[in-house]
């Protein structure tokens, strides 16, 4: 089993739309999670930081459950632009556990 | 400013060359990263550095060798590659090598081995 896990997607939704990713991890010793976006054939960019009370960023909301090892990232109205694929990340001791990432496409 | 700059943005290299990739931030982290990214998957990390030691080599081959300088320069350098050593090299940094503080990465190297 990885250790973290999402939905590879792609998840194709139009304009306006909210569309939720989910992700498991499956080591609980991890403390921080993270959401990281990726265009292609570009570095992942830090979208947010994941706290236990969950965080809310304009249109982007990131929830973490503990007792069931799940986070989860909210985009609200999605734009044209947020077509992108998604990481999720966990920080297990030392390094980053990167999940495989999930594929959004936003349509008009 | 979150920046972290990379050199060179693309690089080609045959088997026999010898090559380096770096890496150069001004935000005081301690930790610098590199990682290795094939198409379609997420990143791999290879090397940690923490206050300029290395801390963590995941059991990298030592075709790949790194050195970091200073506290604001990470290189790695390349020796007898393979071709399936191309990918998309990424390096990041971080104020320290703790869980709390977020990774920034750099724009990453594009390296084709022919």
């Amino acid at each position: 089993r990885k250790e973290v896990e999402q939905d590879p997607g792609p998840f194709n939704v139009p304009e306006g739309a909210t569309v939720a990713f989910n992700c498991t991890y499956s080591n609980s010793a991890s403390q921080s999670f993270f959401w990281y976006r990726q265009d292609c054939r570009k570095e992942p960019k830090l979208l947010m930081s994941v706290y236990s009370s969950g965080n809310e960023d304009g249109r982007f909301t990131a929830q973490l459950n503990r007792a069931s090892q799940y986070i989860s990232l909210l985009i609200r109205d999605s734009k044209l632009s947020d077509s992108a694929t998604y990481l999720c990340v966990a920080h297990n001791t030392d390094k980053l556990i990167f999940g495989t990432g999930t594929r959004l496409q936003v349509f008009p | 400013d979150t920046e972290v700059t990379q050199t060179p943005k693309h690089l080609v290299m045959g088997m026999t060359n010898k090559k380096s990739l770096k890496c150069e931030q001004h935000m005081g982290h301690r930790a610098m990263y590199w990682y290795k990214q094939k198409a379609k998957k997420p990143p791999e990390l290879m090397f940690v550095y923490s206050y300029e030691k290395l801390s963590i080599n995941e059991s990298v081959p030592s075709r790949f060798s790194p050195e970091c300088p200073n506290s604001s320069l990470l290189n790695l350098h390349l020796h007898a590659l393979q071709p399936e050593d191309s990918a998309l090299y990424l390096c990041a940094s971080s104020q320290a090598q703790d869980r709390r503080y977020e990774q920034y990465f750099g724009p990453g190297t594009r390296l084709t081995v022919t």
